[in-house]
């Protein structure tokens, strides 16, 4: 069964700070991980999908990077603002041909300012 | 160009009765995936479609269905609710299914079960 974990499961950042989280996933069989951003009553929106190994991804202030052979990924959010407060999940691919993710349980971050 | 469209918003129904939600992806994807999320948890692949053929299936039982139509629409049906049925239905588009295709996701339809 794949099994993607999110840690930590909350953080809370004073406006200014820089951040980031963790993703884990098995890394046999790796094909995709997505990382998507999900704000309270809005749907969540894709920011990266990342495929190769030593990838790095850039969006504005949020980065990501990806380790498939020890199967993590980081997300990174530098100088966090009030609108940077979300839910933020990733997802591991279940398989080549398809679009099933399998999501970890989400890193929910709250920046005050 | 409209987002991925899910209706109805909310819905309420009673234990062994059946529900039918319904989604529209982004004019022009061809896949559809359906996702079950509940409080604390993320969310939980259901099905996913590609060209109206299933394509994929996850760990759910038989009294969760679904199809898609030549409009690339979905519809998501569950049968005999129970009350574990309870949580917030996201549908997801893609224009194809492939691995480096980012998922655009509607606003979801919260089910409550009584």
């Amino acid at each position: 069964i794949l099994n993607v974990e999110q840690s930590p499961q909350s953080l809370h950042v004073q406006e200014g700070d820089s951040t980031n989280f963790t993703c884990s996933f098995p890394s046999s069989n790796f094909y995709a991980l997505h990382w998507y951003r999900w704000e309270t009553a809005k749907s969540p929106e894709a920011l990266f999908v990342m495929t190769l190994n030593g990838d790095e991804k850039k969006k504005g202030r949020i980065s990501a990077t990806l380790n498939t052979k020890e199967g993590y990924s980081y997300l990174y959010i530098k100088g966090s603002q009030p609108e940077d407060s979300a839910t933020y999940l990733c997802a591991s691919l279940l398989n080549q041909a398809g679009t099933a993710l399998i999501f970890g349980k989400g890193t929910t971050l709250s920046v005050s300012s | 160009d409209a987002g991925v469209t899910q209706s109805p918003t909310h819905l309420i129904k009673t234990r062994g009765q059946q529900v039918t939600l319904r989604c529209s992806p982004i004019s022009g994807h061809k896949s559809v995936s359906w996702y079950q999320q509940v409080l604390g948890q993320g969310p939980q692949f259901i099905f996913q479609y590609y060209e109206k053929e299933e394509r994929g299936r996850g760990n759910f039982p038989d009294r969760f269905s679904a199809r898609q139509f030549p409009n690339y629409s979905s519809e998501l049906n569950v049968n005999a609710l129970l009350l574990g049925d309870s949580a917030l239905y996201l549908c997801a588009s893609s224009f194809w299914q492939g691995s480096n295709q980012p998922q655009h996701f509607g606003d979801g339809t919260r089910l409550s079960i009584l």
